[in-house]
């Protein structure tokens, strides 16, 4: 993928992770990313827009950061519920306008 | 509440055409992109492509030639075909409100090419 995260991500419940999201200046640089929590079974949840903004229903437990061409999300206090794929997307302008996704982060709650 | 409704073959041979339909109960819908995203088994998502209300596409460029939107704003439904499946368009299909950010998303479609 264009958008590199870590394959996978493991904490006990209670802590705080963080998944990385790092591109290049057509895309992260230059466009606000998106995170989004895949449980198996159900449809992809938006968790975080605009790099930092967290749709109606989502608990501040999530949060979003951008700083120059990488994204990141934090998951505090896990809960066993946490447990999921994460992805970033963003877009990218030098590839014909095309949404790119991340390769995905597996969250392990231990 | 919005809420996306998706139906279609589920069960295709190769070099069969792929036909998905996502019925969109929004009273917004002219105001939005509408995309469709696949998971292939064991891989993470991708982002098939878009359309807007007018018809305006933007398909990934992996899937040129063979992918085709389209949009029928009477019935308020978008539809996807996916021409010369192989097995590697084995997934789940998802249609969604958006373009980067996503915020509503049907259930998914599991489509299997096979012979």
């Amino acid at each position: 993928s264009v958008l590199t995260q870590p394959p996978s991500v493991s904490a006990a419940p209670g802590q705080e992770v963080t998944i990385s999201c790092s591109g290049t200046r057509s895309n992260i640089g230059n466009k606000y990313v998106s995170w989004y929590q895949h449980l198996p079974g159900s449809a992809p949840k938006l968790l975080i827009s605009d790099n930092n903004k967290r749709p109606s229903g989502i608990p501040d437990r999530f949060s979003g950061s951008k700083s120059g061409t990488s994204a990141t999300l934090g998951i505090s206090g896990l809960q066993t519920g946490d447990e999921a794929d994460y992805y970033c997307a963003t877009w990218d302008n030098s590839l014909s306008a095309i949404v790119l996704f991340g390769g995905g982060t597996k969250l392990t709650v231990l | 509440q919005v809420h996306l409704q998706q139906w279609g073959a589920g069960l295709l041979k190769p070099s069969e055409t792929l036909s998905l339909t996502c019925a969109v109960y929004d009273r917004s819908f002219s105001g939005y992109y509408w995309s469709w995203i696949r998971q292939s088994p064991g891989k993470g998502l991708e982002w098939i492509g878009e359309i807007n209300h007018s018809g305006g596409t933007n398909y990934n460029p992996s899937l040129y030639g063979r992918v085709i939107m389209s949009v029928d704003t009477s019935t308020k439904q978008i539809f996807l075909n996916l021409s010369s499946v192989t097995a590697a368009d084995t997934a789940v299909y998802y249609c969604a409100r958006g373009k980067t950010k996503l915020d509503v998303w049907g259930k998914g479609t599991a489509v299997t090419v096979s012979s």
